[in-house]
């Protein structure tokens, strides 16, 4: 039982490049999401699924996508990266009944 | 928005309790107080979550005063491994399909 993984550990891109951050979760649950973590800062939504083929936007949401076609992976992509997409990304997810969230280990990003 | 307030920082010396106080004034009945921490920009993990009533785990006890506005989380024994920023968040009832609002926690330094 791995839990959350995500992949890769540490990204660099250039400004305009596109790219896709993966998370898999073996725990079959429902509730998958993506925050973004700024220096000093809490995390912050960006997006949310509550089951294969259902996906919602968060607080932040402007910049990516995201699709949920398997109930295991729920990848978040960026369409034409900017330095303000600098950040730390984190995956989690929940059964939709649990109280707990289970948080991957991050995506550290930095954009040129 | 977070719907909580914590103080930016606290010091504890280890094997001593830590109390990390959380003003939520505004919950709502059918909210819960959930606990949070993250160490050195690790994913955030889940220590505890109450209702009304205290409650105890392995980890810590969470002290949710009569009228619900405020709560506290105690470790009992900190050690120097409890260094993090904690994370205090009021959440609703749904489980994992309600979204988690941080906000900037309280960073816990234990001395040895």
């Amino acid at each position: 039982n791995a839990g959350v993984t995500q992949t890769p550990k540490f990204q660099v891109l250039k400004t305009g490049q596109s790219m896709t951050l993966q998370c898999a979760q073996d725990m079959n649950h429902e509730y998958m999401s993506w925050y973004r973590q700024d220096p000093g800062m809490g995390l912050r939504l960006i997006h949310y699924s509550v089951g294969a083929g259902i996906t919602d936007q968060g607080e932040v949401p402007n910049g990516y996508n995201v699709s949920r076609s398997t109930t295991e992976d729920f990848p978040l992509r960026l369409l034409s990266a900017a330095p303000s997409q600098t950040s730390v990304y984190f995956c989690a997810s929940s059964s939709i009944l649990a109280h707990e969230q289970f948080f991957g280990p991050g995506t550290r990003l930095t954009v040129l | 928005d977070a719907k909580t307030t914590q103080p930016p920082s606290m010091d504890c010396a280890e094997g001593r309790a830590a109390n990390l106080p959380c003003n939520h004034s505004t919950i709502s009945g059918n909210e819960y107080v959930y606990w949070y921490r993250q160490i050195h920009s690790q994913g955030p993990q889940y220590i505890i979550h109450g209702l009304k009533n205290n409650e105890t785990n392995e980890m810590a006890s969470l002290i949710i005063t009569e009228d619900r506005k405020s709560s506290t989380l105690i470790l009992p024994h900190a050690t120097l491994r409890d260094t993090a920023v904690y994370y205090c968040i009021v959440r609703g009832t749904q489980g994992g399909s309600e979204k988690l609002v941080f906000g900037k926690g309280t960073k816990l330094t234990v001395n040895p």
